[in-house]
């Protein structure tokens, strides 16, 4: 039974401190997601790729997150440097056109 | 801008009734819409995909309307089930493979 993997699956860090975060997405899937999610906000788009090619990253708050497909079965989401707002469970999410498939998520803190 | 509504304000039926779950959006001309299901401290898992020349799709006790003039999707689950209870989101997916939640409804079914 395929699934996305994410992982750290909780991190807590200090404000200032570079976070990352990796998705294994489902193999042969063409589009990957990343998502925030807190309770104010929702579930909010960050960036995603279709085929390793970024398409938009517009969510993200540019001089601090940036988002990368290295190869087709890894996806990066890295914070530099973290602030408390950053707190939150971040998604991976995979698909191909026919649902999209979420992994379990990685808490951040941020203190 | 973009927006997506769903009820915030959560729906309590009882155990046999259908539930129905409205989402409504503005400003987006959807490829297709997509409903999941997220329960406390996991990933929204993928329940049903419509598309824009679908008027309606069927999955064992699921049913979704897409209506494009309406701007509006309707979620039911039929004979409900204390396992139902969760909350169900709305996503919608343009053209260009970006998808956007809503910010979900909360139900409860009582036995």
């Amino acid at each position: 039974d395929a699934r996305v993997t994410q992982t750290p699956r909780h991190k807590v860090t200090e404000m200032g401190q570079e976070v990352t975060m990796r998705c294994q997405p489902i193999l042969g899937h063409n589009t990957v997601f990343w998502y925030r999610q807190t309770m104010m906000q929702g579930l909010e788009l960050l960036a995603y790729f279709r085929n390793r090619a970024p398409l938009d990253d517009s969510g993200m708050p540019k001089d601090r997150f940036s988002a990368e497909m290295p190869d087709a079965t890894l996806a990066t989401l890295k914070i530099q440097p973290s602030e408390p707002r950053d707190s939150a469970v971040y998604f991976c999410a995979s698909g191909l056109d026919r649902g999209n498939y979420f992994g379990p998520g990685t808490r951040l803190t941020v203190l | 801008s973009q927006k997506i509504e769903q009820n915030s304000e959560a729906l309590n039926i009882q155990e046999g009734k259908t539930a129905t779950l409205t989402c409504n959006y503005t400003n987006y001309s959807p490829a297709y819409l997509q409903w999941y299901r997220q329960d406390p401290g996991r990933g929204p898992v993928f329940l049903l995909l419509i598309r824009e020349n679908e008027k309606e799709k069927r999955k064992e006790r699921l049913k979704v309307t897409f209506d494009t003039t309406l701007k509006q999707s309707l979620f039911h689950i039929t004979a409900s089930q204390p396992a139902d209870s969760a909350t169900y989101l709305c996503a919608l997916t343009s053209g260009g493979f970006k998808t956007i939640f809503g910010a979900g409804t909360r139900l409860f079914v009582k036995a």
